[in-house]
């Protein structure tokens, strides 16, 4: 079935360090690709997502370009801060599908 | 435009006793879904409901039931709650008018079970 992996946490920066968090997946057919942010306390919000290969979301400075060939979507950021700090899920839908494959999140700490 | 809203925010049960989460959107989203999230473990997807009228189990639906209500409202009830069900459970709505859509989660319900 399909699945997602992603690094595991939790992922210690300095402010304006670069970030980079893999996430691969598996799936049939042509899934749309998502990050979700969790922060402290609070439910999942949509931080950015890609709906085909190639395509590269963006948001808040955040990054991450759906390739099909390695089939992976990591995501990026030049310079974190530390209201950056959070978990980040990388997720699929599958092509016909609303049903969301989760990965089990990476945690992430920006020291000052 | 509250978004989606979950009942109650926190909540301590004993085994066996019962209770209802309650979930409500105001996006007039066809979808919606009830989550469960444990350490290390990410989301797991207890049922969902495609549109009003329907429901269907996801992967970890045992001890758990849902009902949807109307198109606003999908609630989740323990019948017998058991302490392997300690943990924060999130409600999703989603358009779903194609796939590829966002998920649109509420704040999380924190449930202990003694």
């Amino acid at each position: 079935g399909d699945s997602v992996t992603q690094m595991e946490g939790p992922v210690t920066l300095s402010e304006e360090a670069f970030l980079t968090i893999n996430c691969t997946y598996t799936a049939t057919g042509y899934p749309s690709l998502f990050w979700y942010v969790q922060y402290p306390g609070e439910g999942l919000q949509l931080l950015l997502k890609a709906t085909k290969a190639d395509d590269k979301g963006s948001n808040k400075g955040f990054e991450a370009t759906y390739r099909k060939e390695t089939t992976s979507f990591h995501l990026e950021k030049g310079s974190v801060q530390v209201s950056d700090s959070a978990v980040y899920f990388c997720a699929l839908t599958n092509t016909g599908g609303f049903k969301t494959i989760f990965g089990a999140g990476t945690r992430l700490f920006v020291k000052a | 435009n509250a978004g989606v809203t979950q009942t109650p925010k926190f909540q301590v049960l004993k085994t066996g006793q019962s209770m209802t989460l309650q979930c409500a959107q105001d996006m007039n989203h066809n979808s919606m879904y009830w989550y469960r999230q444990d350490p290390g473990m990410g989301l797991r997807l207890i049922y969902y409901s495609a549109s009003e009228g329907t429901t269907d189990k996801g992967e970890v639906p045992n001890g758990y039931n849902v009902s949807r209500l109307n198109k606003r409202e999908f609630s989740l009830r323990l019948e017998s709650a058991a302490p392997s069900q300690t943990s924060v459970y999130f409600c999703a709505s989603s358009p779903f008018e194609t796939s590829g859509e966002t998920q649109y989660f509420g704040p999380g319900t924190r449930l202990l079970v003694l």
